[in-house]
């Protein structure tokens, strides 16, 4: 079993749409929570970084953790055919400054159709 | 401001070639590290460095080596190529506490 579990999709969805994209977790040690956007041939961007349970919002975009039931969300308002693009999970142990290794889902490939 | 700079962008290797992947980063970041990527498989680290002269061994390090002499550069070297290391691979960079910044990739095929 891996230790972090994402849905790859494909998942399309209507301009305008709220998307919901997920991954869940093994390792309860896991204390900081990140979504990254790729786009085809380049690289990860971030998006969101969390740390421990809770929300946060920027903008169109809303990450939530429930380290209760090893589950992160990322959620997608009037979503645009810009958005399209996938969507990493990823998240990591409190290292204590000492590292910063990062364990990431597979990716969750999301179309905006207009 | 560069950010993560990889090269080549893209290369094809004959099996048992070998080649060095090139990473440069300009944000004075401490931590590097090197991931490939292969579809239903994501993000798997190959090695990482925490400071200059200091490296260690991820998820998928056999084939790979790294070395680490200035903050800024973080190569990442293929002694003898195989069929199996074609993938896409990416080079990282951050604080220790902060988010990862990823470079643009390259592409890598052995025949």
């Amino acid at each position: 079993q891996k230790e972090v579990e994402q849905d790859p999709g494909p998942l399309s969805v209507p301009e305008g749409a709220i998307v919901s994209l997920n991954c869940t977790y093994s390792n309860s040690a896991f204390q900081y929570f990140m979504w990254y956007r790729q786009y085809s041939r380049k690289g990860p961007e971030l998006l969101m970084y969390t740390y421990s349970s809770g929300n946060k919002e920027d903008g169109r975009f809303t990450a939530q953790v429930d380290k209760s039931s090893k589950y992160i969300s990322l959620f997608i308002r009037d979503s645009q055919p810009s958005d399209s693009a996938t969507y990493l999970c990823a998240m990591r142990i409190d290292y204590g400054g000492a590292t910063n290794k990062l364990i990431f889902g597979t990716g969750t490939l999301l179309a905006v159709q207009p | 401001n560069a950010g993560v700079t990889q090269t080549p962008k893209f290369q094809v290797l004959k099996t048992g070639q070998s080649m060095t992947l090139q990473c440069a980063q300009d944000m004075n970041h401490e931590y590097m590290s090197w991931y490939r990527q292969d579809p239903g498989m994501g993000l798997r680290l190959i090695h990482y460095s925490v400071g200059a002269g200091i490296t260690d061994q991820g998820e998928v390090p056999n084939g790979y080596n790294v070395s680490r002499s200035t903050t800024e550069d973080f190569p990442l070297r293929l002694l003898s190529a195989a069929p199996s290391q074609t993938s896409v691979y990416f080079c990282a960079s951050s604080y220790f506490e902060g988010p990862l910044h990823f470079g643009n990739g390259t592409r890598l095929t052995v025949t």
